[in-house]
């Protein structure tokens, strides 16, 4: 079946930090993969996305590169702020699919 | 205009009364969705609808009534809810279904507890 795999949280960085969220996914043929952020009381907004291998997808500082020989799609930042202290879900979506599959979220905290 | 909107932010409900979820969007979107978040988890699909039909129901019980009355609006119509459905419900809409591409857009939530 599809399924994504994300690194537990929380994790805790301080301010100007370097990021990595890792994600991996099982699926057939050729999903687009996604990072979405949910900010405290709020819904999810798209970070960035990718839709074939070896597209990097970029937004904001963030990045990830889809990796279809490890089938990953981690996400990294140079240097994080506080502001950045969310929930980050990986996501994929299949072909003729109407379903996102998401990861279990990892909590980022950042301290200044 | 990138916006998915939702009302009301918050609702508290005892398990008698009827309330309604209303989700709006002006993106042209075919494809309409309703999601449950619980804490710390991610969010759950309940329904789906693609050019104002349904297309998916995840098995949600019947207490939840999903309505598409135009291709921009989304209802949720609630009814005899249970104390554990106290959760976030998200709207979301994108383009379309058919291609991997399409991203989906999220409102802000509607924060339900129901005593």
């Amino acid at each position: 079946g599809n399924s994504v795999t994300q690194m537990e949280g929380p994790v805790t960085l301080s301010e100007e930090a370097f990021l990595t969220i890792n994600c991996t996914y099982t699926a057939t043929g050729y999903p687009s993969l996604f990072w979405y952020v949910q900010y405290p009381g709020e819904g999810l907004q798209l970070l960035l996305k990718a839709t074939k291998a070896d597209d990097k997808g970029s937004n904001k500082g963030f990045e990830a590169t889809y990796r279809k020989e490890t089938t990953s799609f981690h996400l990294e930042k140079g240097s994080v702020q506080v502001s950045d202290s969310a929930v980050y879900f990986c996501a994929l979506r299949k072909i003729g699919g109407f379903k996102t599959i998401f990861g279990a979220g990892t909590r980022l905290f950042v301290k200044a | 205009d990138t916006e998915v909107t939702q009302t009301p932010k918050h609702l508290v409900m005892g398990m008698t009364n009827k309330k309604s979820l209303k989700c709006e969007q002006h993106m042209g979107h075919r494809a309409m969705y309703w999601y449950k978040q619980k804490a710390k988890k991610p969010p759950e699909l309940m329904f789906v609808y693609s050019y104002e039909k349904l297309s998916i129901n995840e098995s949600v019980p019947s207490r939840f009534s999903p309505e598409c009355p135009n291709s921009s609006l989304l209802n949720l119509h609630l009814h005899a809810l249970q104390p554990e459905d106290s959760a976030l419900y998200l709207c979301a809409s994108s383009q379309g279904t058919g291609a991997t591409s399409y991203e989906q857009y999220f409102g802000p939530g509607t924060r339900l507890t129901v005593t």
